[in-house]
C-alpha cells in the first residue's frame, strides 16, 4: 500500500509570489491534516480536512488555505510569501474522522525555501 | 503554540542503553502520542495512548501517562543505532480540535 505521497519535495520561491503544495493521503484515507515544520516554531497545525470540508484550522494568517478534493487527495496553499514561511510542510492522512484520536500517517514532507 | 515540551532537548547514549525522555503539557487531553522524525523527514507514529490509560508497550518501547502530573515518558530499551531520530510528543485536547507538538528530544545513539 503506498504511503502519503507529498509533491514537490522541494521548492524555492520569491517572495510575494504564491506556492501550492499537493499531499495525496494513503488509499482510503479520508482525513488530511496540514503541518507547518520550522526551527523556531517546531511542528505547528495548520488544518485538517475531512470529506471536503475544512474541519479545524490552526493559528496561522489567511494566506494560509487549503482544500480537498472528491478523491481526498489535498492541496495547501500560501499566497504573498514571505521569507518566515520558508519551513517543511507535513501533510498526515488518518482512516476515519476522529483524526486525533487515531495514528496518523505522514509525508516525506515539501521543503520550502523563500528567497 | 505547542503544547508539549520534552525533555532532555538532545540525550546522547550508546547502543544497547536505555533512553527515556519525557513530555510535559499544560491542559485535558484526550490521547497523547509519540512520534519519531528522521533528519528533516517525515514522522513515524510510535504510540498512542489515551488518557484513561497509564502504560502501554510496542517492542521496545514503553510509553507511560500520568495524567495527574500531565506528563508522558517514551522509554527505549537496548537501543540500537537506528533509532537515532527527534522524539515527539503531541497531545489532542479536550477543548481544541488539534493536535499539538512538542520541540522534541534529539536522541543520539552511538554504535
Amino acid at each position: 500500500k503506498a504511503g502519503v505521497t507529498q509533491t514537490p519535495r522541494y521548492l524555492i520561491k520569491t517572495r510575494g509570489q504564491q506556492v501550492t503544495l499537493s499531499c495525496s493521503p494513503i488509499s482510503g484515507h479520508r482525513s488530511v491534516s496540514w503541518y507547518q515544520q520550522t526551527p523556531g516554531q517546531g511542528l505547528q497545525f495548520l488544518f485538517e480536512y475531512f470529506s471536503e470540508t475544512q474541519r479545524n484550522k490552526g493559528n496561522f494568517p489567511g494566506r494560509f488555505s487549503g482544500r480537498q478534493f472528491s478523491n481526498s487527495r489535498s492541496e495547501m496553499n500560501v499566497s504573498t510569501l514571505e521569507l518566515g514561511d520558508s519551513a517543511l510542510y507535513l501533510c498526515a492522512s488518518s482512516l476515519g474522522a476522529d483524526s486525533l484520536n487515531t495514528e496518523a500517517f505522514f509525508g516525506q514532507g515539501t521543503r520550502l525555501t523563500v528567497v | 503554540s505547542q503544547q508539549g515540551e520534552e525533555d532532555p532537548q538532545a540525550l546522547s547514549i550508546q547502543e544497547g542503553e536505555n533512553a527515556t525522555m519525557n513530555c510535559s503539557y499544560k491542559t485535558s487531553i484526550n490521547n497523547l502520542q509519540w512520534y519519531r522524525q528522521n533528519s528533516g523527514r517525515g514522522l513515524v507514529h510510535l504510540i498512542l495512548i489515551r488518557s484513561n490509560e497509564r502504560e502501554k508497550h510496542s517492542g521496545r518501547l514503553r510509553v507511560t501517562l500520568d495524567t495527574s502530573k500531565k506528563s508522558s515518558s517514551l522509554l527505549i530499551t537496548a537501543s540500537r543505532a537506528a533509532d537515532t531520530a527527534s522524539y515527539f510528543c503531541a497531545t489532542a485536547e479536550y477543548n481544541n480540535n488539534d493536535m499539538r507538538f512538542g520541540a522534541g528530544t534529539r536522541l543520539t545513539v552511538k554504535p
